[in-house]
């Protein structure tokens, strides 16, 4: 079992739609979490972490379980530029803070 | 802003050859974390460098070695290369204590293996 477990993509949605992508993770540990977006090709970019209390950053809203070990990600009126992997991120919970990556999910945005 | 660089973008090498790549963490980030991308495949953590000192190993063959040197920088050196080398390596760094933040990953560099 990985430690970081998406939704399979790809989610194939019209420009202006909500779309919501869940996340699990297996290590209790784990402090940190992440979403981060990678386009084709591209290196992976800081979306924006996530934390306990749920965060909000335009469009993106985040929120974490910690109970349940789940994150998710929600994009309000998608936009046609949202279209890119979106990949789960959780460190490790231990001293080296080495990040642990999710599969990622795609998303496609159509007009 | 400075990022992340490294060097070269771009690499074609033959199987059995050897590379080396470069990465130049952003300025006062004493922290290196190589990782390699196959296709279609989530980033996998190889190595990481905390003040010149190797702070993790992932899933680095033995064929691979690097080291953080004096000025932060960090090689990433890769013998008897194999088709399945082919991937995107990214390094990515941080400073240590503000890890908890998230690191910021370089534009990677793209290693072909014929």
């Amino acid at each position: 079992r990985k430690e970081v477990e998406q939704d399979p993509g790809p989610f194939n949605v019209p420009e202006g739609a909500t779309v919501a992508f869940n996340c699990t993770y297996s290590n209790s540990a784990s402090q940190s979490f992440f979403w981060y977006r990678q386009d084709c090709r591209k290196e992976p970019k800081l979306l924006m972490s996530v934390y306990s209390s749920g965060n909000e950053d335009g469009r993106f809203t985040a929120q974490l379980n910690r109970a349940s070990q789940y994150i998710s990600l929600l994009i309000r009126d998608s936009k046609l530029s949202d279209s890119a992997t979106y990949l789960c991120v959780v460190n490790r919970g231990d001293s080296s803070y080495k990040l642990i990556f999710g599969s990622g999910t795609r998303l496609l945005v159509r007009p | 802003a400075a990022g992340v660089i490294q060097s070269p973008r771009h690499l074609i090498k033959e199987k059995r050859e050897t590379a080396t790549l470069k990465c130049y963490p952003i300025p006062r980030h004493d922290t290196v974390y190589w990782y390699q991308q196959g296709p279609g495949q989530d980033p996998q953590f190889l190595i990481s460098f905390y003040e010149k000192m190797q702070s993790d190993k992932g899933s680095i063959p033995d064929r691979f070695s690097a080291q953080q040197f004096s000025d932060y920088h960090s090689e990433l050196n890769m013998s008897s290369l194999e088709l399945g080398d082919s991937a995107l390596y990214f390094c990515a760094s941080s400073s240590h204590r503000d890890s908890y933040y998230g690191y910021t990953f370089g534009s990677g560099t793209r290693l072909t293996v014929v």
